[in-house]
């Protein structure tokens, strides 16, 4: 199994649509989430990092932790097509520094 | 808005050669990172750098890698006789010290080609 799972799309939406992407982890010790898009050929941009369990908002972003189900979530709303990009999820473990990557999910909004 | 900057953008090396990748972090950062993508792949971590030795690394980064703070801004990965499987995008990363975790935030990346 899998460190980090990733669906790795292509997921295509209409603008507007709200958007969900999810990854799974089988490494119950990660307790840092962390969310990156990035754009072909670039640098993974960091857009949300949340600890532990729950929910955070950051203007049309909102990142979910489940620990029980060892899921995260981020829903992206009145998706524009500039959010057309590469998500990646990415975890890591107290005391460590390295990240853990999923695979990405390409999602493509369509004007 | 403070940014990883990396050169060069692109490098093409002959298999066996050396090459030296290059990154300026984040000013006030202190830890300092490698990872790579291999072309369609996810991004892998290589190694983290902290008060001048590395903290951390993965099974990727072999005797053939090395990191090296040369100065006080810049940080540079070594790839000694360099592999075909080591054509990949190269990612520099920076991040504060702290105890919030790890908002580790990423360059442009150098793409390097080895034939």
């Amino acid at each position: 199994q899998k460190e980090v799972e990733q669906d790795p799309g292509p997921l295509s939406v209409p603008e507007g649509a709200i958007v969900s992407l999810n990854c799974t982890y089988s490494n119950s010790a990660f307790q840092y989430f962390m969310w990156y898009r990035q754009y072909s050929r670039k640098g993974p941009e960091l857009l949300m990092y949340t600890y532990s369990s729950g929910n955070k908002e950051d203007g049309r972003f909102t990142a979910q932790v489940d620990k029980s189900s060892k899921y995260i979530s981020l829903f992206i709303r009145d998706s524009q097509p500039s959010d057309s990009a590469t998500y990646l999820c990415a975890m890591s473990v107290p005391g460590r520094r390295a990240l853990t990557f999923g695979s990405g999910t390409r999602l493509q909004v369509q004007p | 808005e403070p940014e990883v900057t990396q050169t060069p953008s692109h490098q093409v090396t002959q298999m066996g050669q050396e090459v030296i990748l290059r990154c300026v972090p984040i000013s006030n950062h202190l830890y300092f990172y490698w990872y790579r993508q291999i072309l369609g792949q996810k991004v892998e971590f290589l190694v983290s750098f902290y008060n001048n030795e590395i903290s951390e690394k993965s099974e990727i980064f072999d005797d053939q890698f090395s990191v090296e703070r040369p100065d006080g801004s810049n940080f540079t990965l070594k790839i000694r006789s360099t592999k075909l499987e080591d054509s990949a995008m190269y990612f520099c990363a920076s991040s504060e010290v702290g105890s919030s975790g790890n908002t580790i935030y990423f360059g442009e990346g150098s793409w390097l080609t080895v034939v």
